[in-house]
């Protein structure tokens, strides 16, 4: 079973918007990662945010973490064509296993 | 730095032949998986290994083996190809260590993916 659950599953915003999506995830976790993957291409690392903190950036990218609701989401301020692509979370779970959600299509419209 | 390779890209086969998919990485990481997607499923994890010499199963197992062959190179064997295994196989590889989670080892790279269709 899936540890983590991205919402929405499509999401599709004018250039220049911010766009968020969200991850609930079901057990404990040490740290959570999001990773972007343009079409036919392998996942790329965007942000990990450890379990002890609740906030994090880099450049346009925002992630807050929320171990309490177990759920993260994920903030890019003004869109770009560039950021079309699907996003996914990922977790750790026991065994040294990664676990990735089924991840969110963001269409950003010219 | 070639990073995580696959080969091959792209792949057909017929019900019940064999393959073996290759995954190498030139970061002395510890730990490389096997993922496959397919369309509205996401990555399920196939197998694992935390470190050399040693591999788990993940969540979709059934079908295949793995070999951790050294520290480098981690293949993905189907023995008797079937048609829901036609799929995008992914390799990736991260240092964490078994067990243990440090800042910036569980962080994955993957290689570019082999296609695979089985008919």
């Amino acid at each position: 079973s899936q540890q983590g659950e991205e919402d929405p599953q499509a999401l599709s915003i004018q250039e220049g918007e911010n766009a968020t999506m969200n991850c609930s995830y079901k057990t404990s976790i040490n740290n959570l990662q999001w990773y972007r993957q343009n079409s036919g291409r392998g996942l790329v690392h965007l942000i990990l945010i450890r379990s002890n903190e609740r906030e994090k950036h880099s450049g346009r990218l925002r992630v807050t973490l929320d171990t309490s609701k177990k759920s993260s989401s994920l903030l890019i301020t003004a869109s770009r064509a560039a950021d079309t692509a699907s996003y996914f979370c990922a977790t750790d779970a026991a065994d040294d296993k990664i676990i990735f959600g089924k991840g969110t299509r963001l269409h950003i419209l010219p | 730095n070639a990073g995580v390779t696959q080969t091959p890209k792209f792949q057909v086969l017929k019900t019940g032949q064999s393959m073996t998919l290759q995954c190498a990485q030139d970061m002395n990481h510890n730990s490389m998986y096997w993922y496959r997607q397919d369309p509205g499923m996401g990555l399920r994890l196939i197998y694992y290994s935390a470190s050399e010499g040693t591999t788990d199963k993940g969540e979709v197992p059934n079908g295949y083996n793995v070999s951790r062959l050294n520290k480098r190179e981690f293949s993905l064997r189907l023995e008797s190809a079937a048609p829901s295994q036609t799929s995008v196989y992914f390799c990736a590889s991260s240092a964490r260590s078994s067990g243990r989670s440090f800042v910036g080892t569980d962080t994955q790279y993957f290689g570019p993916g082999t296609r695979l269709t089985v008919l």
